[in-house]
């Protein structure tokens, strides 16, 4: 079975601060890894995937992501955070072994300190 | 480019009763996906459509919830009768194909007393 687990629900950092978060994922074949992000009363919108090729992957908004299939870990960064960057993220594990079935974690909620 | 269209964005109903969600994938989009996403955790797959046929409803309690995408376009999600732990908001989302990148809507909160 699949499943993704952020081990961290909150995370406080300031504006022009470096950010991490942090995706662990369990999948049995070649995972296609995904981050969302969620404003309040909006829907997902993509940050990055990874489906193959080049582990370090680029995004939208200055994010990026580093896919390391030894720790099966996929942890989003950002190096100056924005204000507007407060939002809750989410990271999703899915693959062609699975329909495509997304399977999401717990979500991290970003504060952003002015 | 018309983004995942849903209505209503809040309904607020009793136990019991019954509520329809609706959803308008992206133009040409034949996959769509409904998910549950309660408050506190991550979108959880409900069903997935292909075209009009159902590719995975693992997930769907069917006791209660049903779903359907007559024509391959436009789905409705229906709940019947409604549990207080039905209270989530239902995102739908469409994608080009089952392997494809997929767009979310804004979603539907719903909230059952």
């Amino acid at each position: 079975a699949q499943s993704v687990t952020q081990p961290d629900i909150h995370i406080t950092v300031s504006e022009g601060a470096s950010l991490e978060l942090r995706c662990n994922y369990s999948y049995g074949a070649t995972p296609y890894l995904f981050w969302y992000v969620q404003s309040p009363g909006q829907g997902l919108q993509l940050l990055l995937k990874y489906f193959s090729g080049d582990t370090l992957v680029q995004g939208i908004k200055g994010f990026e992501a580093e896919f390391k299939r030894s720790q099966s870990s996929f942890n989003l960064r950002k190096p100056s955070v924005h204000w507007s960057d407060a939002a809750e993220y989410f990271c999703a594990v899915g693959g062609t072994g699975g329909g495509n079935k997304l399977t999401f974690g717990t979500g991290t909620q970003l504060k952003v300190e002015l | 480019e018309a983004g995942v269209a849903q209505s209503p964005r809040y309904k607020i109903i009793e136990k019991r009763q019954s509520v329809a969600f609706w959803c308008n994938p992206i133009s040409g989009h034949a996959t769509l996906y409904w998910y549950q996403q309660i408050l506190g955790q991550g979108p959880k797959l409900l069903i997935q459509f292909q075209n009009n046929g159902v590719v995975d409803d693992s997930q769907l309690p069917k006791d209660r919830f049903s779903a359907e995408r007559l024509k391959g376009v436009d789905s409705t999600l229906k709940i019947q009768p409604a549990k207080l732990e039905d209270s989530a908001v239902y995102l739908c989302a469409s994608s080009q194909g089952p392997s494809s990148e997929q767009y979310f809507g804004p979603g539907t909160r719903l909230t059952v007393t």
